[in-house]
């Protein structure tokens, strides 16, 4: 079955760039989507279609998505941002939804 | 502004059957797929079913596929799942999950959440 691979734990320090990757075997050929968890809150989507934002999501969250990996970056890291990331796609080919494992981003 | 709302959840023995409801507002829900994503404590997020939004087709995680039933009320805004056979492996926060695209003949991304409803077995 289609599997996403996160890097469990990123750290970066305030005012800094984090970036969240996910590999998938086509990343390339699949639209990724990325959700924001904070503890005990339900998820919330930041990036859409690989580099789209969501209303009212600040430009600081972009994302990009080439060869076998997709990115999500953060700019100007705040502490407000530190959270689990997940990713996410439709396999066709199963008509199943795949989320990654989830990054836990931790702000120094 | 949408807004989903789970109920529903509890506590059950193994074998034990539950149906949830997510009630929809602020949006027209016959309109967009819809989705059940669960997360068992501790850890990610697993997908559990999709429907579309026309309720023509309903799509399973492997794991659930013969014991779940996912289903939707365009007229009352809701969307169902029903557990049947609930075993150690489905306790999670069960959260329903609106798709973002309108019409969409399969599974987009997930534009708004419920806050969850737990279900221990």
């Amino acid at each position: 079955s289609y599997v996403l691979t996160q890097t469990p734990s990123v750290s970066v320090a305030p005012g800094k760039t984090a970036r969240i990757s996910c590999g998938g075997k086509n990343g390339a050929s699949q639209s990724v989507h990325w959700y924001q968890q904070k503890p005990g809150q339900a998820p919330v989507l930041v990036v859409y279609d690989d580099s789209d934002r969501p209303s009212g999501i600040p430009e600081r969250f972009s994302g990009s998505n080439s060869g076998d990996t997709a990115t999500l970056t953060i700019s100007g890291v705040e502490a407000g941002d530190e959270a689990d990331y997940y990713c996410q796609v439709w396999d066709g080919s199963s008509e199943h939804v795949v989320f990654g494992g989830g990054t836990k981003l931790t702000v120094l | 502004q949408v807004q989903l709302v789970e109920s529903g959840g509890g506590v059950v023995q193994p074998g034990g059957s539950l149906r949830l409801s997510c009630a929809a507002s602020g949006l027209f829900l016959r309109t967009y797929g819809m989705h059940w994503v669960r997360q068992a404590p501790g850890k990610g997020l697993e997908w559990v079913a999709f429907i579309r939004y026309d309720g023509t087709e309903q799509h399973y995680t492997d794991s659930v596929k013969g014991r779940f039933t996912i289903s939707r009320d365009n007229s009352k805004n809701t969307l169902y799942l029903q557990m049947n056979g609930l075993r150690d492996g489905d306790t999670a926060i069960y959260y329903c999950a609106k798709d973002g695209r309108a019409f969409g003949d399969y599974a987009n991304w997930f534009d708004s959440w419920g806050q969850g409803t737990l279900v221990t077995v």
